[in-house]
């Protein structure tokens, strides 16, 4: 139904290695979104992909969403420990102000 | 804007005792929201309202009930505290048309930790 599957659940990392989150959907999504939580923080929106095949960057992230809009991934090149978080994809399903989230990555990075 | 407000931060409350989360906006957002965030399970839709005067249910609603009086607020009433409310809450607001296209970006407050005895 209206889940959005992410993988993997945990990601432990050493510095400067990349890193990459899948977030994946039985049925076609009409947009997805990224948020990102700090340890004992609070979401924040990072970016919202609605076209397919639609490639986004935003400095050392890249955030793509798949041609058949069931998949999105975010990729985070040569991490640093800034980058330590919980990374959640998020959908909207028959109205556009209702999220479902999915339950996450965490990602954490050994300096 | 202080954007969205969350009180209290931190409460510890005993079974059975009633409580309120309260959540304020300064930015006229007119949807709101309610999520409770367990370890592992990401966030889930307690209920969420549309203007005010209007709320509906989300994903969990039950032993919760919100009312929204003004475009301001909107409250989290807990009647019956339970263990497994034990979580951190967060109010989220955002607003139609803060794109060409796609669904609202939710603003989110600091959250509340919530720990029931």
């Amino acid at each position: 139904g209206q889940q959005v599957m992410q993988i993997p659940q945990y990601q432990h990392v050493q510095e400067g290695e990349d890193f990459t989150t899948y977030c994946n959907s039985s049925t076609t999504l009409s947009n997805i979104q990224w948020y990102k939580q700090r340890p004992g923080g609070h979401p924040v929106f990072l970016i919202q992909l609605v076209k397919s095949g639609e490639v986004k960057k935003q400095k050392r992230l890249t955030f793509q969403f798949g041609e058949a809009k069931k998949n999105s991934s975010l990729h985070i090149t040569a991490t640093q420990t800034t980058d330590v978080g919980t990374y959640f994809c998020a959908r909207s399903g028959g109205s556009n102000y209702k999220l479902t989230f999915g339950k996450g990555t965490l990602l954490t990075v050994n300096p | 804007n202080a954007g969205v407000t969350q009180t209290p931060k931190f409460r510890i409350l005993k079974i059975g005792q009633s409580m309120t989360l309260q959540c304020t906006q300064d930015m006229n957002h007119n949807y709101m929201y309610w999520y409770r965030q367990d370890p592992g399970m990401g966030l889930k839709l307690i209920y969420y309202s549309v203007g005010a005067g209007i709320t509906d249910k989300g994903e969990v609603p039950n032993g919760y009930n919100v009312s929204r009086s003004t475009t301001e607020d909107f409250p989290l009433r807990l009647e019956l505290a339970a263990p497994s409310q034990t979580s951190v809450y967060f109010c989220a607001s955002s607003y139609d048309g803060q794109g060409r296209s796609g669904a609202n970006v939710l603003t989110f407050g600091a959250g509340s930790r919530l720990t029931v005895l």
